[in-house]
């Protein structure tokens, strides 16, 4: 069975980097097949697409963090990351990891989501 | 920009009736959207892709339909483990554009 399952801190201090990572079992990153996604969704708020990696190493993400965005992937840990600096309170939010289908492209496996809380 | 809008933000509804959730894009959008339950504390899970078509394993009491701007997300016979948000999605290959959601729960 495929599983995805987010893991980082819960609380990073503004101004500094939140770091995420997101394990999946049952498959391999490794296929060309898929993207690796991350999205949040603040308390309160809906859901907000962050970006996601393809095995190729190919990111596409979201205009309104780009600045501030890096996902990589370690395919030896079966593993992709999520980087994001510079935070701020705005960024407190509960953040998933997903696997994206391609055409028609949807997302088919999420994790469980891990919130992360930006405070000093 | 695409913008996604939902109505309505939230219903209640009893046991047994016919919910019907409605999602609107800015612009055609073709058939490149997708449906999600959001539960507290659980994965979220994909509904419905691409408009119309069930994801393997969700009961056939869901249903999608629409094109272009208009699409609809349909529980026919409300169940009490239903009690969610939903969210709509436009998708393409290099983004993907959430809607604002749709909180359900039983009267």
């Amino acid at each position: 069975q495929v599983q995805l399952q987010e893991s980082g801190p819960g609380l990073v201090k503004p101004s500094q980097t939140l770091s995420l990572t997101c394990t999946f079992s049952g498959g391999s990153i490794t296929s060309a097949t898929y993207s690796w996604n991350w999205i949040r969704q603040p308390a309160g708020k809906g859901l907000e697409w962050i970006g996601h990696i393809y095995a190729s190493g190919r990111t596409s993400y979201n205009a309104s963090l780009k600045s501030r965005v890096t996902i990589s992937a370690d395919t030896s840990k079966n593993q992709f990351s999520l980087r994001l600096t510079s935070v701020t309170a705005a960024d407190t939010a509960v953040y998933y990891c997903a696997r994206g289908f391609p055409y028609p492209w949807y997302m088919d496996v999420w994790g469980k989501g891990t919130s992360v809380t930006v405070s000093s | 920009d695409i913008q996604m809008t939902q109505s309505p933000s939230s219903l209640s509804a009893s046991v047994g009736d016919r919910v019907t959730i409605t999602c609107r894009a800015s612009q055609n959008i073709n058939v490149f959207l997708n449906w999600y339950q959001l539960q507290p504390g659980k994965a979220p899970k994909l509904l419905i892709y691409a408009a119309s078509s069930l994801q393997s394993g969700v009961p056939s009491r869901f249903s999608g339909s629409g094109s272009g701007t208009d699409f609809t997300l349909t529980i026919s016979s409300l169940q009490p483990e239903d009690i969610a948000v939903y969210f709509c999605q436009h998708s393409s290959s290099s983004s993907f554009i959430f809607g604002p959601g749709t909180k359900v729960d039983i009267k």
